[in-house]
């Protein structure tokens, strides 16, 4: 059974520019998360998704960043714009339902210059 | 606010001794606490939990403590074998399924 799976891997941009990260969670699962993980700290939810619904959103900067979860399959995380504070690996997982154990994908790693 | 503190930033343990590693917590509506394995450019992938009603759960070679009243929990790796060199992770959960996650400690299991 695949995992979850992230796109790009790695992502260099400048600052002020935007970018986009993409995620396509386990086959079945309905619950989707988002986590931002800084050097030599854990990961930090973002978001979370029930289906294409985000029940909470509460640690999103939401001045800049935005997400989407179209048909509560696929989803994406923007930055818009980018500033140096972003650099971070971006982590995405998801779960069977609410209360069960969530698997990581990979991340996305982003460095901003 | 760190709800989550890992203290040891790193371990080194020879192979076939114990791995004791340590978590501290501070949110006392936390349900259930988790460790994550983590291996360079991967994601991190589940370990082993507890519920905060038990006080002990096994599971192979590892086996996670929760000292509620202390507010402690650690996880023993018996015996310690090269592949478990990585970072590890300790979480707590929350309402809705969400984990607070400590800073990590990097364990090297040497041969």
């Amino acid at each position: 059974e695949a995992g979850v799976v992230q796109s790009p891997r790695y992502k260099i941009i400048e600052k002020k520019q935007p970018v986009a990260f993409w995620c396509n969670p386990i086959s079945g699962h309905n619950t989707l998360y988002w986590y931002r993980q800084n050097l030599g700290q854990g990961p930090e939810l973002l978001i979370r998704y029930e289906n294409e619904e985000a029940v909470d959103d509460s640690q999103l900067p939401k001045d800049r960043f935005s997400a989407e979860r179209l048909k509560g399959v696929d989803s994406t995380l923007k930055i818009q714009p980018a500033e140096l504070g972003d650099s971070a690996v971006y982590l995405c997982a998801s779960s069977l339902g609410p209360r069960d154990t969530q698997y990581f994908g990979p991340g996305t790693r982003l460095t901003v210059l | 606010d760190q709800q989550v503190k890992q203290n040891s930033p790193s371990l080194s343990v020879q192979e076939g001794r114990i791995s004791i590693l340590n978590c501290d917590y501070t949110n006392s509506m936390f349900d259930y606490f988790l460790w994550y394995k983590k291996y360079p450019a991967e994601g991190p992938t589940f370990l082993i939990s507890i519920s905060s009603i038990k006080d002990k759960n096994e599971d192979g070679r590892f086996t996670v403590f929760l000292n509620k009243s202390a507010k402690h929990l650690s996880l023993h790796i018996v015996p310690s074998q090269p592949g478990d060199s990585a970072v590890y992770f300790c979480a707590g959960r929350a309402a809705g399924n969400k984990l607070t996650f400590g800073g990590g400690t990097r364990v090297l299991v040497k041969p």
